[in-house]
């Protein structure tokens, strides 16, 4: 595998499921981003993961739990979800630093999610 | 706050013509970069050209180029000599200088471009 990947690329579930979307860089990156991506919006930025801290979109439900085990794993837990949260979530990684004027974000597929 | 504008839901152009699409942006930052990101219908976003905003010139890759009008705070993306495969989504996108968490992109809501053949 290269670059950025996600799992699944397809999820349906329930209000009251509970499901995890896995995203995974194998570029040797230390950030790691979660957008959601509905139609007609900007991309969202959800959550990111970067030199060791986490930050994260404070207008974000609580119902998105983010995970990062290490560096190269990102998580994105739902529960409760609702119909309006059905979008295209897209993990995205980096190279990140302090003193790096530049970090270019690299793109996993997406997973798309539709909530009944 | 930063914000993008992309003025132009959709835009379509001819194949082997040339195209151009808008984007501005507000912010009371001097150092920033800016980005033009592309989501073919498979979905995956991928970068197309980037700008740091304390270089005058124009970026430019292949047949892609920016006009990038810092006082005006304007970045047009212009495709030239349009191909097939440059139909896609584009999203215009703005960062601040550094990384950690001043680092995030802010994006437009993008602009759709198809290619007639």
């Amino acid at each position: 595998e290269t670059g950025v990947t996600q799992t699944p690329r397809h999820l349906v579930m329930g209000m009251t499921n509970k499901k995890s979307l896995k995203c995974e860089q194998h570029l040797g990156h230390n950030a790691m981003y979660w957008y959601k991506q509905s139609a007609k919006k900007p991309l969202e930025l959800m959550f990111v993961y970067s030199l060791e801290e986490r930050v994260e979109n404070n207008s974000v439900p609580s119902r998105f739990s983010p995970e990062c085990p290490n560096s190269s794993h990102l998580f994105l837990h739902l529960h409760t979800l609702q119909p309006e949260d059905s979008a295209l979530y897209l993990c995205a990684s980096s190279q990140d630093s302090k003193r790096s004027a530049y970090n270019e974000q690299f793109f996993g597929p997406g997973t798309r999610l539709t909530v009944l | 706050a930063q914000t993008v504008t992309q003025s132009q839901p959709e835009m379509s152009v001819q194949e082997a013509e040339t195209v151009t699409l808008s984007c501005t942006y507000d912010t009371s930052e001097s150092d920033y970069y800016l980005f033009w990101y592309k989501q073919p219908p498979s979905r995956q976003m991928i970068l197309v050209i980037r700008q740091e905003a304390y270089k005058q010139q124009n970026a430019t890759e292949n047949r892609f180029s920016v006009n990038f009008q810092k006082a005006a705070k304007s970045f047009s993306l212009k495709i030239s000599d349009s191909q097939l495969g440059d139909a896609a989504m584009y999203f215009c996108a703005y960062r601040r200088g550094f990384g950690g968490s001043q680092g995030n992109l802010i994006f437009g809501k993008g602009t759709k471009l198809s290619v007639k053949p």
